[in-house]
């Protein structure tokens, strides 16, 4: 176990909806990173937040959305879904230390299925 | 930009063989490198990574890599399969995501599908 926490584990939904996806992070972590894992892309980086600040935009498309609360858990909004949106989301955090790179833990992902 | 390139999507063994998973790096500075597990439905685990401490990294169950800057590989092997490690195997680099900060974005490879086979 991680530590990090992603809700919901499966969500099955209908293309143009709106799904939100939802992270803890380890207790006393401060970066949440976004992941989307698909079969043709493989697994890429979305987006990162630190201390409620976005820090860094991956291959994240306009019509995904993110945001972290001052709690520190974060939610990726997704809209106007497309079949194509299909795929594992996985949430990630880390602690920040000076210097060096930090690990970054893994939740166990949600799986999103647009029909 | 950094980029992670695995060699075989796909390794198969015998339990009691060598593992050995390859992995090559594109990267302009020096780089952190990371070995994740997927197994089928979990997420990713941390296998080991390298930070520049030393070449020859150890890991959780038995894993190591060794970190060849002039082949710009970082290769993971283990001395002897378990059927418990047939998994997908990710390598990764890390890149900066802001400026002299700590924290970094993963950039991953495509995977190495690894089947133990008894």
């Amino acid at each position: 176990d991680s530590g990090v926490t992603q809700t919901p584990k499966h969500l099955i939904t209908a293309t143009g909806q709106r799904v939100t996806l939802r992270c803890s992070p380890r207790s006393g972590d401060l970066s949440v990173y976004w992941y989307q894992q698909s079969l043709d892309q493989g697994l890429q980086f979305l987006i990162q937040y630190y201390n409620g600040e976005e820090r860094a935009k991956g291959n994240i498309l306009e019509r995904f959305s993110a945001q972290q609360f001052p709690d520190l858990h974060s939610e990726l909004n997704l809209s106007s879904l497309e079949l194509g949106d299909s795929a594992l989301y996985f949430c990630a955090s880390s602690a920040r230390t000076s210097g060096g790179s930090d690990t970054q833990y893994f939740g166990p992902g949600t799986r999103l299925t647009v029909l | 930009a950094q980029s992670v390139t695995q060699l075989g999507s796909h390794v198969s063994v015998s339990e009691g063989a060598l593992v050995l998973l390859r992995c090559n790096y594109s990267s302009s500075v020096p780089p952190y490198l990371f070995w994740y597990v997927q197994y089928p439905n979990q997420g990713l685990q941390l296998l080991l990574k390298y930070t520049s401490a030393a070449t020859l990294v150890k890991g959780i169950n038995d894993f190591e890599a060794e970190f060849k800057k002039s082949e710009t590989s970082f290769h993971l092997t283990k001395p002897s399969a378990h059927m418990s490690d047939a998994a997908e195997y990710f390598c990764a680099v890390s890149e900066a995501s802001w400026g002299g900060g700590s924290n970094y974005k993963l950039t991953f490879g495509k995977g190495t599908l690894l089947t133990v086979n008894p």
